[in-house]
């Protein structure tokens, strides 16, 4: 079946340090992939998205690289700040399928 | 008024009270859903619809009861709800066609049952 896999959370960092959020998936197809953050007491938000392989997307400093060898979608950061600490969420979506399916989510917390 | 509009923020009701959420998007999208998001577990699809229509409900107790009168509006009525149902509550819209484009969520309505 169709599925993500994040790393387990939480993940602790210093601010500035560097960042890295490992994603996996499974899919029968060739699948657009996102990642979403949620801050504390808000909803989701999309952070940034790549529709092909070896694209890569990119928003506020996070960069993500679709790769289709390795299956994988792995969120980074050069220099993290303390107003990125939220839930970090890894999803899917398929060709003609309205759904996303969505990994179990990666909470961030980074100290000052 | 763009994105996607939930209320109320918070909403807090007892078991015997009968209650709506309301979404309202503004971005011409066709497909609206319903998310319950619980405390360390994963996200949980309820309702789906698709230019007016359900088209997928995931087991859902039917106290929970979905409603979408137009493209720009879908709400949750919610009656005799269990404080397991404490949760919350998100609500996303998208175009139906195109692998390229995600959701866009509302800032959900935390739900507290007592």
């Amino acid at each position: 079946g169709n599925s993500v896999t994040q790393m387990e959370g939480p993940v602790t960092l210093s601010e500035e340090a560097f960042l890295t959020i490992n994603c996996t998936y499974t899919a029968t197809g060739y699948p657009s992939l996102f990642w979403y953050v949620q801050y504390p007491g808000e909803g989701l938000q999309l952070l940034l998205k790549a529709t092909k392989a070896d694209d890569k997307g990119s928003n506020k400093g996070f960069e993500a690289t679709y790769r289709k060898e390795t299956t994988s979608f792995h969120l980074e950061k050069g220099s993290v700040q303390v107003s990125d600490s939220a839930v970090y969420f890894c999803a899917l979506r398929l060709l003609g399928n309205y759904q996303l399916i969505w990994g179990a989510g990666t909470k961030l917390i980074i100290k000052p | 008024e763009t994105g996607v509009t939930q209320t109320p923020r918070h909403l807090v009701m007892g078991m015997t009270n009968k209650k709506s959420l309301k979404c309202e998007q503004h971005l011409g999208h066709n497909a609206m859903y319903w998310y319950k998001q619980s405390a360390k577990k994963p996200l949980e699809l309820m309702f789906v619809y698709s230019l007016e229509e359900r088209v997928e409900n995931n087991s859902v107790p039917s106290r929970f009861s979905p409603e979408c009168p137009n493209s720009s509006h879908l709400f949750l009525h919610l009656h005799t709800l269990q404080p397991e149902d404490s949760a919350l509550y998100l609500c996303a819209s998208s175009q139906e066609q195109g692998i390229n484009y995600g959701y866009t969520f509302g800032s959900g309505t935390r739900l507290t049952v007592v």
